[in-house]
């Protein structure tokens, strides 16, 4: 199957900083990324729709000026947690469709944010 | 809200067949149904995708009846390793709302 990727695997933070994760669809484009995040014990939770070349579409709820995201080309999106906090710490979550696919879905292996 | 309804939690033993039973009542015509699998600190794992009737791979088997208001996954001869959450998701798109999935505890 299709493979996505995500950088880094785990980071961990001061409080105040920004974090960037990148999400890479390896072979295979897509003009649509999403981003989950999972807190412990908890399901995914879908944080907002990434579209190469154009905004985001963020969820109810979702900051986007706290959660900036980027999907500068067909294989690559960028989810930076701005100014972290101990509660942005969880389980973050990519995954794409390739192109013309919709309806098959592939998950990155998830990068665990640990705010200080 | 999620689309699907699911069992919390079920247990089994190793070489038991397990069905997992998901409702969903609201399905859209477009919509396809697929199951996942996610172990702890990982990103879900596809394993069976289907629109009506019945499909079969190499891992599971997933069976919708003619309504479509309901499916089962169907894992044979489970093993420890298939120790898991099930998350049951239908969509016609990508944007996929994940309810609170069925863990599924396999025993020795």
């Amino acid at each position: 199957g299709a493979v996505v990727s995500q950088h880094p695997s785990w980071v961990i933070c001061k409080s105040g900083t920004s974090v960037k994760i990148e999400c890479r669809s390896l072979d295979f484009q897509a003009t649509t990324m999403f981003w989950y995040r999972q807190f412990p014990k908890q399901s995914l939770m879908l944080m907002a729709t990434s579209n190469e070349g154009s905004k985001a579409t963020y969820e109810q709820g979702v900051e986007k000026d706290k959660f900036l995201i980027n999907h500068a080309s067909l294989t690559l999106s960028t989810l930076t947690v701005t100014s972290a906090h101990p509660e942005d710490s969880s389980f973050y979550i990519c995954s794409a469709p390739p192109i013309g696919q919709y309806n098959e879905q592939f998950f990155g292996p998830g990068t665990r944010l640990t705010v200080l | 809200l999620a689309k699907t309804t699911q069992p919390i939690s079920m247990d089994s033993y190793e070489g038991q067949e397990v069905n997992i039973t998901c409702s969903h009542n609201n399905i859209a015509t477009n919509d396809y149904i697929t199951w996942y699998q996610q172990f702890p600190s990982q990103g879900p794992r596809f394993i069976i995708q289907g629109y009506k009737t019945k499909v079969t791979n190499e891992v599971a088997s997933l069976f919708i009846p003619a309504d479509r208001k309901s499916s089962t996954l169907s894992l044979p001869r489970v093993s420890l390793s298939d120790t898991a959450v099930y998350y049951c998701l239908v969509a016609d798109t990508g944007k996929l709302i994940f309810g609170q999935g069925t863990t599924l505890q396999v025993k020795p």
